[in-house]
């Protein structure tokens, strides 16, 4: 079955970076793209941006535009998303989810990310 | 980037009610809507796409409908186990992908 398996929760201070990973499973990794989804503590949905496995290219939020950078590993297909130049208002659950076409059919657990002083 | 409203924010319905949520996109993006469910601590799982194609395994009872603008996602027949936060998302835009603010549906 299909499976995202996501890494561990991360605390960071202001001005920090973190990289999130996103492991697959369950089919083959380069015919969907990777979409990273993040959600403040009760908050709502927020889109980050997307990678396509097939090829590389990626298309960025304007919110994350210069912070952000989505890459993949078709050899251990494990797709990464990382942040820079963390904020307090980063703090949020992070998703990796499959997508076709921009629908996401299979999501990952999460990832909580903290940035506190 | 569209925007895209749902109504209500929050509902209370009853166990066996029919529930319809609704979700308006700020211009026509044809039948390039889907339908997410969130329950507390969980990632959001697709029941429709395409504002009314059922996703695979997803009971019979959660419907979609609408196209241009205006999109409603019915529950027939609420379960104990429907009680969670529906949003909606437009994949009309692939390069600026917008959900809804999303619709608390509570037990009553």
């Amino acid at each position: 079955q299909v499976q995202l398996v996501q890494s561990g929760a991360e605390v960071k201070k202001p001005g920090a970076s973190v990289k999130v990973s996103c492991k697959a499973s369950g089919y083959t990794f380069t015919i969907y793209s990777i979409t990273w989804v993040r959600q403040a503590p009760g908050q709502g949905l927020e889109w980050m941006g997307w990678i396509s496995v097939y090829n590389g290219n990626t298309r960025y939020a304007q919110n994350f535009q210069g912070r952000v950078t989505m890459t993949t590993d078709t050899s251990t297909s494990t797709a990464y998303m990382e942040l820079r130049s963390l904020r307090s208002d980063d703090t949020a659950v992070y998703y990796c989810a499959r997508a076709a076409a921009a629908i996401y059919d299979s999501w990952g657990q999460g990832t909580l990310v903290t940035v506190s002083s | 980037d569209i925007q895209m409203t749902q109504s209500p924010s929050s509902l209370s319905a009853s166990v066996g009610d029919r529930v319809n949520i609704t979700c308006r996109a700020s211009q026509s993006i044809s039948t390039y809507l889907n339908w997410y469910q969130q329950k507390p601590g969980k990632a959001p799982k697709l029941l429709i796409y395409a504002a009314s194609s059922l996703q695979s395994g997803v009971p019979s009872r959660f419907s979609g409908s609408g196209s241009g603008t205006d999109f409603t996602l019915t529950i027939s027949s609420l379960q104990p186990e429907d009680f969670a936060i529906y949003y909606c998302q437009q994949s009309y835009s692939t390069l600026a992908i917008t959900f809804g603010q999303g619709t608390r549906l509570e037990i009553k």
